[in-house]
């Protein structure tokens, strides 16, 4: 089966280091996406990783680790503006990319 | 603006009725996803073509179909609407059908069945 978990929720403060886990489980897996989505707007590419490790691109990184099935997604300096869900797709054997749920980040000044 | 055009914005119809999608992919990309996205449901992908071809199909119902076009843009036909159709419907587009590229999002199209 496919299966990708995120917490539902999270606040953090303004300036603040908040860090979104993802787990899954999928038939065969082709890399990790992260994307942003501000409330009734389309989804915005974040990061990708296929390899084992950490990419960093500005305030934002992305985690991966292909053993353990776990990937997070890391924002530093927090803005009000990143307040979005952020999701976790995984690129599956079948060529399909299979969305979690998403966390709810708020961000409080 | 991630380059691609989905029209029309926003749809209201009643049950039974058929409605058409459209997307135009950013220019150069190949392929193009649907998908469907409800409250209760995230982000599900109905299909996937590239370059004119079916390549990949997800939870898509028999009432749906699709196609791409030989300028590449997509089609999304949606027919005997229920209640539940009801969602926020995106377009999506890569360089090439592969998924080591990043998708880019259309602004979708959202459906409201009365």
């Amino acid at each position: 089966g496919q299966n990708i978990d995120q917490p539902t929720e999270m606040t953090a403060t303004e300036g603040a280091i908040v860090q979104i886990n993802c787990t899954y489980q999928t038939s065969g897996f082709n890399g990790l996406f992260w994307y942003q989505q501000h409330a009734g707007e389309a989804p915005t590419f974040l990061s990708y990783n296929v390899l084992d490790g950490l990419e960093e691109k500005g305030r934002f990184s992305s985690f991966l680790s292909r053993s353990k099935g776990y990937s997070y997604l890391l924002l530093k300096e927090l803005q009000m503006k990143d307040s979005a869900s952020y999701l976790c797709a995984v690129h599956n054997q079948g060529g399909k990319l299979i969305f979690g749920q998403g966390t709810e980040l708020s961000v409080k000044p | 603006d991630s380059g691609v055009t989905q029209t029309p914005k926003h749809l209201i119809t009643a049950t039974g009725q058929r409605v058409t999608l459209r997307c135009s992919p950013r220019s150069g990309d190949l392929s193009v996803y649907w998908y469907q996205q409800s409250l209760d449901q995230g982000l599900q992908f109905l299909i996937q073509y590239y370059n004119g071809e079916e390549r990949a199909k997800g939870n898509i119902l028999e009432r749906f179909s699709a196609q791409q076009f030989p300028d590449l843009h997509s089609e999304l036909n949606l027919s005997s609407l229920e209640l539940g159709d009801s969602a926020l419907y995106f377009c999506a587009s890569s360089v090439d059908g592969g998924g080591n590229q990043p998708q880019h999002f259309g602004d979708g199209t959202r459906l409201s069945i009365l």
